[in-house]
C-alpha cells in the first residue's frame, strides 16, 4: 500500500530533550516536506526537500533540523524542545516538482513539550 | 494581506444543499491552487486541484477559480454529513515552486 508513515504518533517530552520524528514513503517520490499544524494558523512548512541530499527551510524553520540521506526518509529532529513546538505535525511527500503535484500526508504526530 | 485567506468558519449547510468554500489569494502565489479535505484528528487529502480560470468539475465537487478577482472557491453539490470537515486551500508560492502555502482552512457543518 502506498503510504507515507510517521513515528511516534504521539508524544510528551519535556523542555530540552532531544527527540526525532520519523517520516518514510514508498512511493519513491523525490519531494518530501514537514509541516506543523496549530489552531487557526492552518498548516505551515518548516522544511522540505527537493531531493536526496538537498533540503532548505521553509516558513517556520527555528528550532528544527532535517536530514534526506536516503529517499525514503526523511526525519524531523528537535534539538531542544519548548513548549511553543507544542503542534501537531505532518510530513508530506510528492513526486517531480513538488508543491506543483498532489502532497500525500502522513497521520500526523502529536507533539507536547512540557 | 495573507498569501491565502480563507473564513474560518464554521459554515454550517443543510443536508442536500450547496456548500460554497471560498479562498482568496495575493500576488505571492502561483496561481495553482489545491483544495484539501481534513476530517477532525486526520491528515488532509487532496480532492481537487485547478491551473485554469474557469470552472473545474469532478463528481459533487466543482473547483472556480477567478484570476482576475483573485478568488477560488469550492462547490459540494448535494452535500452529505460525511462532508463534515475543514477544507483547506493551498498554492505554491510564486516566487519558489518548492514552498507551499495553506489557509487556514475553513470548517464544513453538515446538519441533517
Amino acid at each position: 500500500e502506498a503510504q507515507v508513515t510517521q513515528n511516534p504518533r504521539y508524544l510528551i517530552t519535556v523542555t530540552g530533550k532531544k527527540l526525532t520524528v520519523t517520516c518514510s514513503q514508498n512511493m519513491n517520490h523525490e519531494y518530501m516536506s514537514w509541516y506543523r499544524q496549530d489552531p487557526g494558523l492552518g498548516l505551515r512548512q518548516i522544511y522540505y526537500s527537493m531531493n536526496v541530499e538537498v533540503t532548505d527551510k521553509g516558513d517556520v524553520p527555528e528550532g528544527y533540523k532535517v536530514s534526506r540521506k536516503e529517499k525514503r526518509n526523511f526525519p524531523l529532529i528537535l534539538e531542544s524542545p519548548s513548549p511553543n513546538q507544542t503542534s501537531l505535525y505532518f510530513c508530506a511527500s510528492s513526486t517531480g516538482q513538488g508543491s506543483y503535484n498532489e502532497q500525500f500526508f502522513g497521520p500526523g504526530t502529536r507533539l507536547t513539550v512540557l | 494581506q495573507k498569501e491565502v485567506e480563507q473564513n474560518s468558519g464554521p459554515l454550517s449547510v443543510p443536508e442536500g444543499a450547496i456548500a460554497s468554500l471560498n479562498c482568496t489569494y495575493s500576488d505571492r502565489v502561483s496561481q495553482s491552487f489545491f483544495w484539501y479535505r481534513q476530517y477532525s484528528g486526520k491528515s488532509p487529502e487532496l480532492i481537487m486541484s485547478i491551473y485554469s480560470n474557469g470552472d473545474k468539475e469532478d463528481g459533487r465537487f466543482t473547483a472556480q477559480l477567478n484570476k482576475a478577482s483573485q478568488y477560488v472557491s469550492l462547490l459540494i453539490r448535494d452535500s452529505q454529513p460525511s462532508d463534515s470537515a475543514t477544507y483547506l486551500c493551498a498554492s505554491p508560492r510564486d516566487s519558489s515552486a518548492s514552498k507551499i502555502i495553506f489557509g487556514s482552512g475553513t470548517r464544513l457543518s453538515i446538519r441533517p
